[in-house]
């Protein structure tokens, strides 16, 4: 099966700059990333994701790129904002008949005022 | 957000009763699943259905079942409450349309507490 590893689990930035998150995955047959913002005491909301064909893809602040060479793709929010604020998850998805997703472990996002 | 509603939301039951909780979508979507949250471990898949009685386990399916009798609906159930299944049970759609649509929505959540 697939296994999504996340990091940091942590991060802390000033508003205004930017934040980065990292995944990896295991199975060079995943096709679909995509990643979560969840709120505290809120269901993970979709944000962006990015198929196995694109490299980047971009909406307003936040971007996605993909590099499947090292099986590793990572979400960047620029000019962040405290309602940025969140746990960000990161997931893949096998092209298989169940589409199942396996997420990563969380990255809590703090954004400083 | 999709129309996917979850009940009951809040649940607080005794360790070897049964429970079932109940995901409802009016997005008649074919992919439904069900996943739990806890501390330290995401969200992680216990089963999932790509059709009406059609299911399969997931990654923690232990201690679970499932079904689903109609499109909209899909229940997940405790046979036997444990203390380790106290947890956050969020359901999720998909349409699974031909050419591979994968985005995947959640319902709000229940919150099941087992004493």
């Amino acid at each position: 099966g697939e296994n999504v590893e996340q990091h940091p689990s942590t991060l802390s930035v000033q508003e205004g700059d930017s934040a980065v998150i990292k995944c990896t995955y295991s199975d060079s047959a995943s096709n679909y990333f995509p990643w979560y913002k969840q709120e505290l005491g809120k269901r993970p909301q979709l944000i962006i994701d990015i198929r196995s064909n694109v490299g980047e893809k971009k909406d307003q602040r936040i971007a996605v790129t993909l590099n499947k060479t090292a099986k590793h793709f990572s979400l960047h929010i620029t000019e962040t904002q405290p309602e940025d604020s969140a746990v960000y998850f990161c997931a893949a998805i096998l092209n298989n008949a169940g589409n199942m997703l396996t997420f990563g472990g969380g990255t809590r996002l703090m954004v400083k005022p | 957000d999709a129309g996917i509603t979850q009940s009951p939301r809040h649940k607080v039951t005794e360790t070897g009763t049964p429970v079932t909780l109940r995901c409802h979508q009016t997005e008649n979507h074919r992919y439904m699943y069900w996943y739990r949250q806890d501390p330290g471990h995401g969200l992680r898949l216990i089963h999932y259905s790509y059709g009406v009685k059609d299911t399969d386990k997931g990654e923690v399916s232990d201690g679970y079942s499932v079904s689903r009798s109609k499109t909209e609906d899909f229940l997940l159930t405790l046979e036997s409450a444990t203390s380790s299944q106290t947890s956050v049970y969020f359901c999720a759609i998909s349409s699974g349309l031909a050419g591979g649509t994968y985005e995947q929505y959640f319902g709000p959540g229940t919150r099941l507490t087992v004493t």
